[in-house]
């Protein structure tokens, strides 16, 4: 059974902190995802990593970065946390071979509060 | 890019179908996806269908695709107080990276 953790499910964080939000599999998945959700805006791409150390830019990732040093973590960087990326964050992982339909396993998710 | 479009709410009574409706505008689109978020969780794959199907059913879900007018839909039959939770279309094609839609609210009343 595919597991992905994510290291909090509720983190308070003030304005102009630094803020990391780690994400772990165990299925030796080569690509992995961030997304944030917000209520009638679905789901949207932040960052995504197709293997270790390989980064690519989602749809929205002003604001945040990633890192990507070994191949089971993925970790999303606020560098300076502000107010409007008050959030639920969501990490996901999938096989290279995705081709047989198998999809994305994603995360319990982890609830950002910006104070 | 692709654009996935789906109604924010739904309500329906228990025992009921429901039908969660879901248009894409990526022709090329490959794979299409349903996925289920319950309160507080991530979200889990429910059911997918490669373009070249018009159907399929899994026990209580059927999805049917009509590929020319790019629209796809999950009927759930005889609904139950726990499949309220929040659904969502995905699809993918030439980026091979997944296009979510806003998610479809469905409130299923007793």
């Amino acid at each position: 059974d595919v597991k992905v953790t994510q290291s909090s499910r509720y983190l308070v964080k003030r304005t102009g902190e630094k803020v990391f939000l780690e994400c772990v599999q165990d299925m030796d998945h080569e690509n992995m995802f961030w997304y944030r959700q917000d209520p009638g805006l679905g789901l949207r791409l932040i960052y995504f990593s197709y293997d270790v150390k390989m980064k690519e830019k989602g749809d929205i990732p002003e604001g945040y970065s990633v890192s990507r040093e070994k191949k089971e973590r993925f970790s999303l960087i606020l560098e300076s946390a502000s107010t409007n990326q008050t959030s639920m964050y969501l990490c996901a992982s999938r096989p290279q071979d995705w081709v047989r339909g198998d999809t994305q396993y994603f995360g319990p998710g982890t609830r950002l509060t910006v104070l | 890019g692709e654009d996935v479009e789906q109604s924010l709410f739904l309500s329906v009574r228990e025992g009921d179908s429901s039908v969660i409706n879901c248009t894409y505008t990526d022709s090329s689109s490959t794979y299409l996806y349903w996925y289920k978020q319950e309160p507080g969780a991530g979200l889990q794959l429910l059911t997918y269908i490669f373009s070249n199907m018009d159907m399929k059913q899994d026990q209580r879900l059927t999805v049917l695709l009509n590929k020319k007018d790019k629209h796809l839909s999950l009927r759930i039959a005889d609904t139950q107080t726990g499949d309220s939770a929040i659904y969502f279309c995905a699809a993918s094609g030439g980026s091979y990276i997944p296009t979510f839609g806003r998610g479809t609210s469905l409130i299923v009343h007793p």
